[in-house]
């Protein structure tokens, strides 16, 4: 089975702070996904990868910034944090191009105060 | 872009009905996914589409793929406590690579 780890299943930050939040897989997948999920708005993504060193904005890239030195490990920054990123935020990777199904972290509930 | 909107936004069933949620899209899409996510953890896909018409069954779920390529619906039978949860339908994006739409989500409450 694919399993997805996210850091941490809960996080509060000060605004102001910067914010690491770290995905692993352990099933050798090329594209990885970071999404932030909102009651009534659904997944949103912010920032995929399809490669090692390789990042390509999503929807919703503004305040976030990402990393990945290894294939897999996928990491989430937001360089200063702010209250209106209080959200829920899920990792994903996805086998190839030619996949269609995401495997999912748990997530990792930010709050920002 | 790419939107896709999701009725209900959430219902309240009894244990043993029968329930019903479609997904609709101003776009045509290729393919068509449903995820169910449980409380306090991440979407897992439950039925992909692949072809207008198409319709596929995983256990008491079954979905079927919109002729019109716009829509989908995804049907639960003899609901059982287990199935809360958020139900999202999802579609690749016509662009590069492989990224994809959510939709809203429809929560679904079991009442025993």
């Amino acid at each position: 089975d694919v399993k997805v780890t996210q850091s941490s299943r809960y996080l509060v930050k000060r605004t102001g702070e910067k914010v690491f939040l770290e995905c692993v897989q352990d099933m050798d997948h090329e594209n990885m996904f970071w999404y932030r999920q909102d009651p009534g708005l659904g997944l949103r993504l912010i920032y995929f990868s399809y490669d090692v060193k390789m990042k390509e904005k999503g929807d919703i890239p503004e305040g976030y910034s990402v990393s990945r030195e290894k294939k897999e490990r996928f990491s989430l920054i937001l360089e200063s944090a702010s209250t209106n990123q209080t959200s829920m935020y899920l990792c994903a990777t996805l086998r190839d191009r030619a996949s269609y199904e995401q495997y999912f972290g748990p997530g990792t509930r930010l709050t920002v105060t | 872009g790419q939107q896709l909107n999701q009725s209900p936004q959430s219902m309240f069933i009894q244990e043993g009905e029968d329930v019903s949620m479609n997904c609709t899209s101003s776009s045509i899409f290729n393919t068509w996914l449903w995820y169910k996510q449980d409380p306090g953890e991440g979407p897992v896909l439950l039925i992909a589409l692949y072809k207008a018409g198409e319709l596929t069954s995983n256990g008491r779920l079954t979905a079927q793929f919109g002729i019109t390529r716009k829509d989908s619906f995804l049907n639960i039978s003899a609901s059982i406590p287990s199935d809360v949860g958020i139900y999202f339908c999802a579609g690749p994006l016509i662009n590069y690579g492989q990224n994809f739409v959510f939709g809203p989500g429809t929560r679904l409450s079991v009442l025993p």
